[in-house]
């Protein structure tokens, strides 16, 4: 069935350090890719999409390009900040259950 | 604009006693979904709504939990009885359409004693 196998965490970085999570996933056809964050104390709000092969999503610094012939969507940030401590979580988009495939989540912790 | 509203925020309980969440979509979203998120581990789908129509409950444990969304609004999720293994977070979110981004509410956490 359709999976996605995220970056095990935690991660910890100081702060205006390169951020790399990576993300790969298995699923039917060409699935919609989402990244979604959790901050402390929060709910799950969406950070970035891309729908189609070799669209890059970006938002708040933030950047992952959908690579279909590696079937990854690898989230990047050039300068990490304190408050982009939470946890990160990959969804592709199953066609074929008609629902988002969650990640087991990346725990990011960034100090000063 | 409000965004999802769930009640309550924490929750504490004996097993084999009820309980009950709550959840209010953003206004206009026809699609509703309730999810478990276990600790350390992403949200699984527990079941979605189109309207007031629940279209994909196959993984909602049948035996004990039931929801409802009764005229295609407000949405209740029921645990009856709770065992010790329910003890999770329960997430509500709602989106327009079906493939569009999906709006989480705060979640509830359960905790069965």
């Amino acid at each position: 069935g359709d999976s996605v196998t995220q970056m095990e965490g935690p991660v910890t970085l100081s702060e205006e350090a390169f951020l790399t999570i990576n993300c790969t996933y298995t699923a039917t056809g060409y699935p919609s890719l989402f990244w979604y964050v959790q901050y402390p104390g929060e709910g799950l709000q969406l950070l970035l999409k891309a729908t189609k092969a070799d669209d890059k999503g970006s938002n708040k610094g933030f950047e992952a390009t959908y690579r279909k012939e590696t079937t990854s969507f690898h989230l990047e940030k050039g300068s990490v900040q304190v408050s982009d401590s939470a946890v990160y979580f990959c969804a592709p988009y199953s066609g074929g259950y008609n629902k988002l495939i969650f990640g087991a989540g990346t725990r990011l912790a960034v100090h000063p | 604009e409000a965004g999802v509203v769930q009640s309550p925020r924490y929750k504490i309980i004996e097993k084999k006693q009820p309980v009950a969440f709550w959840c209010n979509p953003i206004s206009g979203h026809n699609t509703l979904y309730w999810y478990r998120q276990n600790l350390g581990q992403g949200p699984e789908l527990l079941i979605r709504y189109e309207n007031e129509e629940a279209v994909d409950d196959s993984q909602l444990p049948k035996d004990r939990f039931s929801a409802e969304r009764l005229k295609g609004v407000d949405s209740t999720l029921k645990i009856q009885p709770a065992e010790l293994g329910d003890s999770a977070v329960y997430l509500c979110a709602s989106s327009l359409e079906l493939v569009d981004e999906q709006f989480f509410g705060p979640g509830t956490r359960l905790t069965v004693l």
